[in-house]
């Protein structure tokens, strides 16, 4: 069984740091494209960043480019969104989902996702 | 505002069909696939559709998609008061990367 479990959210203040963890189980975490998507309250899902199956190609919506790294450890079948310099604006459930194990980033879906990690950025 | 555009809401009565739009450019529908999600509330989004028109395993043929051009429609028929849910479609953009809609509220009266 496909598992997705994140971990790392909380309560921090702008400007802040936190770094989100998603640990994979129940498939080969290596084979596949690995994305983080986010939800504000009462708002729709919004596309944070991805990463493919080696680590080689990395994407991220603009509003996050410069202040969020994501990456990921195949060997403990691991994704991590480190997030600096955070803004109210980035308050959203976190979640972590599994892409495709094709080579085109495009070509994306996300059959399985986590629970999701509230983060909450306010002072 | 959404690079992918959906309606708010639709309604209809159990039993029913009902279809949501999605509609973009050239840079996200026009040249990858789409897919659907539903989210009931409270939970995670789950995968109803992908490669505009595939259904994975588990998923009714109650869902179907389709895609022409730059707009892309979820159709549901035989509506459950379980089928009550947020609908998200979801595709690549070439500038901007993953683009969801704003998602499409479905009652079922």
């Amino acid at each position: 069984e496909v598992q997705l479990v994140e971990s790392g959210g909380g309560l921090v203040q702008p400007g802040g740091s936190l770094r989100l963890s998603c640990a994979a189980s129940g498939f080969t975490f290596s084979s596949y494209w690995m994305s983080w998507v986010r939800q504000a309250p009462g708002k729709g899902l919004e596309w944070v960043a991805n990463i493919k199956q080696d680590g080689s190609e990395k994407y991220y919506v603009d509003s996050v480019k410069g202040r969020f790294t994501i990456s990921r450890d195949n060997a403990k079948n691991s994704l991590y969104l480190q997030m600096n310099s955070l803004r109210a604006e980035d308050t959203a459930v976190y979640y972590c989902a599994r892409d495709t194990t094709r080579i085109a980033v495009a070509d994306q879906y996300f059959q399985h996702w986590g629970q999701g990690t509230l983060v909450t950025v306010s002072s | 505002q959404s690079v992918l555009t959906q309606p708010p809401s639709v309604s209809a009565a159990p039993g029913q069909k009902v279809t949501i739009s999605c509609s973009g450019s050239s840079s996200n529908i026009g040249n990858n696939y789409v897919s659907w999600y539903q989210q009931l509330p409270g939970t995670a989004p789950k995968l109803l559709i992908y490669d505009n028109n595939k259904r994975p395993s588990g998923i009714p043929d109650r869902f179907s998609g389709s895609k022409s051009g730059t707009s892309a429609t979820l159709g549901i028929t035989g509506l459950q008061t379980g089928d009550e849910a947020d609908y998200y479609c979801g595709t690549w953009d070439s500038s901007r990367g993953g683009v969801f809609g704003g998602g499409t509220k479905l009652t079922v009266l």
